[in-house]
């Protein structure tokens, strides 16, 4: 059962320009969501992560908006640049009673962004 | 400062044979998850390990199984191969709660395992 979905396998978008990808969850006991980065041959990368109890956060080019109500995150990145062109994962956390926790990932979207 | 490193990078094995992993954790992290990657889909839950315990597993057979020493790296094991453990296998570590930001895994950069 997929917890965490990215319901867009890719996405094209003209440099300069916003880049928004999406993610929903089925959940409502994660309480942190990521987002990740992956190029080719390379282990994915840490983005940006947002609590449960916060509705927005933003780090330079890169914001992350969380609606709980509706299960849906999403990643902007403004302006995008060609070298954002990558894998973009959506992982959700969970606490387990013994105190350890594991991430759920979306499938990923693909990301190209156009010079 | 030294990222999460992992050995070896490529793997061929043969169905039913046995495989062994490495995972040397980011500097100062203490706990080491265990991701398996298949094509086309997102890493998925192995195990995580914490103080040398396995702490959770995931939806995963015995045949996979794990530790962690003294210095904080890892071991993952996988007995008796088959066609479907094909995949990259990823170790994150991460700092243990109460710490700040424990829920941020760092990641290596995999083994690609092929099975045939």
């Amino acid at each position: 059962d997929q917890q965490v979905k990215q319901n867009s396998p890719s996405l094209s978008v003209q440099e300069g320009r916003i880049s928004i990808l999406n993610c929903d969850y089925t959940n409502s006991m994660f309480d942190y969501f990521l987002w990740y980065k992956k190029y080719p041959a390379e282990g994915p990368t840490f983005l940006i992560s947002i609590s449960s109890i916060k509705d927005k956060n933003e780090d330079g080019r890169f914001t992350v908006f969380l609606n709980k109500s509706a299960k849906h995150l999403s990643l902007h990145i403004v302006p995008s640049q060609p070298g954002d062109s990558a894998v973009y994962f959506c992982a959700a956390s969970a606490i387990h009673q013994t105190g350890a926790n594991n991430l759920f990932f979306g499938t990923g979207t693909r990301l190209t962004v156009i010079p | 400062d030294a990222g999460v490193t992992q050995s070896p990078t490529h793997l061929i094995k043969t169905r039913g044979q046995q495989v062994t992993l490495r995972c040397s954790p980011k500097s100062g992290h203490d706990t080491v998850s265990w991701y398996q990657q298949a094509l086309g889909q997102g890493p998925q839950f192995i195990f995580q390990y914490y103080e040398e315990e396995e702490r959770q597993r995931g939806n995963f057979p015995d045949r996979f199984s794990g530790h962690q020493f003294p210095n904080y790296s890892s071991e993952l094991n996988v007995n008796a191969l088959l066609l479907g453990d094909s995949a990259l296998y990823l170790c994150a570590s991460s700092l243990g709660p109460p710490q700040s930001d424990w829920y941020e895994q760092y990641f290596g950069p995999g083994t690609r395992l092929t099975v045939t």
